[in-house]
């Protein structure tokens, strides 16, 4: 089965620190995505995480626990246009094992940022 | 600039006249798909492609079909579409990076 469960939605104050949890199980794993989204407008890459461990991008930074089937977006220090919604995608392995481009997402963790 | 541009942005139709949403990538992809977006469902793929005439299904593929004749195209096309094919849907492309570039999206109506 494949099942990705995000909180729906979170509130965080401006300046903040949050971290915006996902939980996968899927028949199998070959990477989790993050995506920012904002109202209307397409999903924009924000991470991608084959390893366990943390990857820091600017002010983003995501960590993946395969054993756990567990990942985490960190935003710090939070501005009024990071409301949005953020989504949890993972890729499971191709027919063969190798790459593919089914994606499955979870359902999106919307996130206001208060003044 | 790396584009994934799908059209028409924006269409109303009725139920049962075929209706096709065209993309195209000018990243030379090899790996395209197509998603659509529904309140409280999330995105969910549609059909995806690997190659030159190589597609399968996705998680939703009823009422679709998609054909893949040139690299950098990849049309979904709705045969007879109903109301329940009401939605927001995306293309999608990704090389041999793992960074999935989205088209803008396509809000249908089918009345």
């Amino acid at each position: 089965g494949q099942n990705i469960d995000q909180p729906t939605e979170m509130t965080a104050t401006e300046g903040a620190i949050v971290q915006i949890n996902c939980t996968y199980q899927t028949s199998g794993f070959n990477g989790l995505f993050w995506y920012q989204q904002h109202a209307g407008e397409a999903p924009t890459f924000l991470s991608y995480n084959v390893l366990d461990g943390l990857e820091e991008k600017g002010r983003f930074s995501s960590f993946l626990s395969r054993s756990k089937g567990y990942s985490y977006l960190l935003l710090k220090e939070l501005q009024m246009k990071d409301s949005a919604s953020y989504l949890c995608a993972v890729t499971p392995p191709g027919r063969y094992g190798g790459a593919t481009n089914k994606l499955i997402f979870g359902t999106g963790t919307l996130l206001a940022v208060q003044p | 600039e790396a584009q994934v541009t799908q059209n028409p942005r924006y269409l109303i139709t009725v139920t049962g006249k075929k209706l096709t949403v065209t993309c195209s990538q000018n990243m030379n992809h090899e790996y395209m798909s197509w998603y659509r977006q529904d309140p409280g469902l999330g995105l969910r793929q549609i059909y995806y492609s690997m190659n030159v005439e190589v597609t399968d299904k996705g998680d939703v593929p009823e009422g679709y079909k998609v054909s893949r004749k040139e690299k950098r195209n990849f049309p979904l096309i709705l045969e007879s579409p109903s109301p329940n094919q009401t939605s927001l849907y995306f293309c999608a492309s990704r090389g041999l990076e793992n960074t999935i570039y989205f088209g803008e999206g396509s809000w249908l109506t089918v009345v």
